[in-house]
């Protein structure tokens, strides 16, 4: 069965410090990758996404950037985190291979961070 | 350009009432898919369904049901005979059939009060 795991859960770092989120997707192979982040007032932007390992779309120009070192991991960084960058960071992936726009995309369990 | 409008912010009701979730698209494609995900406390998107622009035909699942109407560019949703468990943020959104990313409504919150 396909799963989809990130880590951490939960995240407080100060200002100006790094970050590193991973995703690491199980039971499918090539699956486009999704990071999405909710802030305050619940809307879901989306940050990047992957269709395939070293290739990164970003959606909106910001402090983060993302990784995809491997087919099924998916890598969300920054060098010098900024209060604005507090939220829940969502991972996806599409659930039967990118080959059908009509995909379902399938969610992790979130990471809360907190930028203090 | 695609756009998702979910006009309600937050619906309360007492357990055992129906209750719809309103969904409004809008695309230039022909073919498209519409979703809906549930957002429980613990902040997990659930994927609910699926539906797809060619098949109009409403869907049933246990206390869910899905009416998805292309005239009007709606896919609404209901939950009959809610209950508490069903409290949560529940999201429409939209994917077009050249695009690989899904455009989200704004959520609405749905709080059932025993």
């Amino acid at each position: 069965s396909q799963t989809i795991h990130q880590w951490p859960a939960t995240l407080v770092q100060p200002v100006g410090s790094p970050l590193s989120l991973e995703c690491t997707v199980e039971g499918t192979s090539n699956p486009n990758l999704y990071w999405y982040r909710q802030a305050a007032g619940r809307g879901l932007q989306l940050l990047f996404y992957s269709v395939g390992i070293g290739q990164i779309s970003s959606e909106v120009p910001q402090n983060l950037s993302a990784s995809r070192p491997q087919d099924r991991q998916f890598i969300l960084s920054s060098k010098k985190l900024l209060l604005s960058d507090s939220g829940f960071y969502l991972c996806a992936y599409t659930g039967e291979g990118r080959r059908s726009s009509g995909n379902t995309i399938y969610f992790g369990e979130g990471s809360w961070l907190t930028v203090v | 350009a695609q756009k998702v409008t979910q006009a309600q912010t937050e619906i309360s009701v007492v357990e055992k009432e129906d209750v719809t979730l309103d969904c409004v698209y809008e695309t230039r494609d022909t073919t498209y898919y519409l979703f809906w995900y549930k957002q429980p406390p613990s902040g997990e998107l659930v994927f609910l369904i699926r539906r797809n622009s060619f098949d109009e035909q409403n869907e049933i699942s246990g206390r869910y049901s899905w009416n998805f109407q292309k005239s009007t560019s709606s896919f609404n949703f209901t939950i009959t005979a809610s209950q508490v468990v069903d409290s949560a943020v529940y999201f429409c959104a939209l994917k077009g059939s050249g695009y690989s990313t899904l455009t989200f409504g704004k959520g609405t919150m749905l709080l059932v009060s025993p």
